[in-house]
């Protein structure tokens, strides 16, 4: 099936940088989402953004919707410890319960 | 905590067998899709279910297949068990425009 070209596919970081990270896709998606990961969980969301061009911050995680519609960018600023775990991208054709087109995931790790 | 459970939490099968993961949610849950992700991977839409019919299919083949029912819970049935089936398999539950997550059940197919 499609998965989402994400990138990096991993990052290793300090505490207190900031982290960026890209989902492309071939196809136009007309909601994309971010979720993220931890060891032996599901996926939690972060950020839904619903229209091309949309800038939308949570707390620290600031995600943009591209104009193409076919891609979407995260960034974490001062990141601290429990930022660790898989960032995945999310596509949707339309708002709501449909299916997820998810993206291969970054890994972000913080050194110590 | 998303309030969508998924039992077993781990599960080891030989190949040719069947399997049936469940995923139970709360109240209010209309939708439940299940999701298979192999490992470093993303997940993969296998199927959704609403008001207990299949509403759409992702690619797999037919020896997927799922239930819903009433109460909220639903399940996720393999035949014929393949060795690549092996992955974490995830139900999502939709709520108000959005799906939340159980932990999953990781399934080894050996």
């Amino acid at each position: 099936g499609q998965q989402l070209n994400q990138s990096p596919q991993s990052m290793f970081i300090q505490e207190g940088e900031d982290v960026s990270m890209n989902c492309t896709s071939s196809s136009i998606f007309n909601t994309w989402l971010w979720y993220k990961q931890d060891p032996g969980e599901g996926p939690v969301l972060l950020i839904a953004l619903y229209k091309a061009g949309e800038l939308t911050s949570n707390g620290r995680l600031t995600a943009q919707f591209g104009i193409t519609r076919k891609d979407s960018f995260l960034n974490i600023s001062a990141s601290i410890p429990s930022d660790v775990g898989i960032y995945f991208c999310a596509g949707q054709l339309n708002f709501g319960n449909e299916k997820l087109t998810f993206g291969t995931g970054t890994r972000l790790t913080i050194i110590p | 905590e998303t309030g969508v459970t998924q039992s077993p939490t781990h599960l080891i099968k030989t190949r040719g067998q069947q399997v049936t993961l469940r995923c139970s949610s709360q109240s209010g849950h209309n939708t439940v899709s299940w999701y298979q992700q192999a490992l470093g991977q993303g997940p993969q839409f296998i199927f959704q279910y609403y008001r207990e019919e299949e509403n759409g299919r992702g690619n797999f083949p037919p020896r997927f297949s799922g239930l819903q029912f009433p109460n909220y819970s639903s399940e996720l049935n393999v035949n014929a068990l393949e060795l690549d089936d092996s992955a974490l398999y995830l139900c999502a539950s939709g709520f108000q425009e959005t799906q939340y997550f159980g932990p999953g059940t990781r399934l080894l197919v050996l």
